[in-house]
């Protein structure tokens, strides 16, 4: 069974751009998280995802956003970027969405925003 | 509010010591904790978790945890260490606030000398 697919792996974005990032979750998976993890900050929760609906939400601003599509695909989206974005951006698939359901985890992507 | 303490930044242990990394969390009702594991790059592995029933529960890679209530603990531990194990490693309550989300604590690094 194939992981969690994120792509890229690897951005460098310029400061005031977007960027969208991708999370393929693990087949039959319909819940997708999104966790941010800087060296200060650690890995903070931004959001998650089930049946396409939005159900959590961590404390972002507004600059971030998410989607999940029928097929549980997700995507996230971050609008005017500023340098204290830079981070490792990781998404998680789970089966349920419980809170004792384990996650599992993609490589994550690495934007870099300069 | 749910939180979880990772007291040690960064353990170092010789090759074949023991290892113990401590995890305290905070959370209202039952706990559902796990521990993770990451390579550098990489997204994060589960290692073990625990619900419910017996308190010591054994995971991936030879790791051990035990759950104490009384201490709102989950300390981690191998009783000999292999140079692989090198890797940061994390703590986490899974919590379900009008949705579900893992907290995570800010993680121990550890270092395996020869």
């Amino acid at each position: 069974k194939a992981g969690v697919t994120q792509t890229p792996r690897y951005l460098i974005k310029t400061r005031g751009q977007q960027v969208t990032l991708s999370c393929s979750p693990i087949s039959g998976h319909r819940s997708v998280s999104w966790y941010q993890q800087t060296p200060g900050q650690g890995l903070q929760f931004l959001f998650e995802y089930f049946s396409e609906t939005q159900r959590n939400k961590g404390n972002f601003p507004g600059r971030f956003s998410g989607r999940q599509f029928s097929n549980s695909r997700s995507e996230m989206n971050v609008s005017t970027l500023e340098l204290g974005d830079s981070a490792l951006y990781l998404c998680a698939s789970s089966p349920r969405t419980q809170p004792n359901t384990e996650a599992f985890f993609g490589q994550g992507t690495r934007l870099t925003v300069v | 509010a749910q939180s979880v303490t990772q007291p040690d930044i960064h353990i170092t242990v010789s090759e074949g010591a023991s290892l113990e990394l401590r995890c305290n969390y905070s959370y209202g009702a039952t706990p559902y904790l796990f521990w993770y594991v990451q390579s550098p790059g990489q997204g994060l592995q589960l290692l073990l978790k625990y619900f419910s029933g017996d308190t010591l529960v054994q995971g991936i890679k030879g790791f051990e945890a035990e759950f104490k209530r009384s201490q709102s603990s989950f300390n981690l531990r191998k009783p000999s260490v292999h140079w692989s194990d090198a890797a940061e490693y994390f703590c986490a309550v899974g919590a379900s606030t009008g949705g579900f989300k893992t907290i995570f604590g800010a993680g121990t690094r550890l270092f395996v000398k020869a």
